[in-house]
């Protein structure tokens, strides 16, 4: 299985900055995901990270505010930009390698935003 | 929509109490379906997958999961559950994106097991 490791592991940011989410795979993968869990809720996609191609965004949830990075089949980063109290959440990369059918996860990014 | 639903949010058993954990997804058609534990302070972690075949999986830990199709759901089930099995448990059933397929979660349960 993979090992996926998130960098950083939690952050507490002003409002209107940016936070950039990293993550490293041990191994190549072919899909990447982000997704977010607020306090409370379940897990939600945010977006899907292709590899040599821009990400492919889920409902309500827009580039300018997430935009993602991929640029090789190991690493991907997430940007949360303009940040409000409300993008306070558990940031999670998760990702697949071929031929197995189930995602491995990071540990997440924790995000308060004061 | 593509949707899921996990019925108990919070769960408290005694050591050896056996566990069934619900879970109803909403769409037909090809169905991956996934069973995810997280473990205080931990990541999420895979706990049992069904693909195709026998409807009834088997897990990590004991833990096993049977697929109904007529009543499009994915129960988790443990006969006796352990201290240790104290976690947050997750139905992600996989959907289909306009990326390919992505899992999609539960709202969780939490179990709690006293000793």
């Amino acid at each position: 299985s993979a090992v996926i490791s998130q960098k950083p592991s939690r952050d507490i940011c002003q409002r209107g900055t940016s936070l950039t989410i990293q993550c490293q795979v041990d191994s190549q993968v072919t899909m990447m995901f982000w997704y977010r869990q607020q306090p409370g809720q379940s897990l939600t996609l945010i977006a899907t990270a292709n590899q040599g191609s821009e990400a492919t965004y889920e409902s309500g949830f827009v580039i300018d505010k997430f935009p993602i990075s991929r640029p090789n089949l190991t690493f991907s980063t997430l940007t949360v930009s303009n940040l409000s109290p409300e993008d306070s959440s558990i940031y999670l990369c998760s990702a697949e390698q071929e031929g197995l059918p189930e995602a491995f996860f990071g540990q997440g990014t924790r995000l308060t935003v004061v | 929509a593509q949707s899921v639903s996990q019925h108990n949010h919070h769960v408290i058993l005694s050591e050896a109490a056996s566990l069934e954990l619900g879970c109803n997804y909403s769409y037909g058609g090809t169905v991956n379906l996934f069973w995810y534990v997280q473990y205080p302070g931990q990541h999420l972690q895979l706990l049992l997958k069904y693909f195709s075949g026998d409807p009834l999986v088997k897990g990590i830990k004991g833990f096993e999961a049977e697929f109904i199709k007529s009543k499009f759901s994915f129960n988790l089930r443990k006969p006796s559950v352990q201290w240790s099995d104290t976690a947050e448990y997750f139905c992600a059933p996989k959907k289909v994106t306009q990326a390919g397929t992505a899992l999609i979660f539960g709202k969780g349960t939490t179990l709690s097991v006293s000793s």
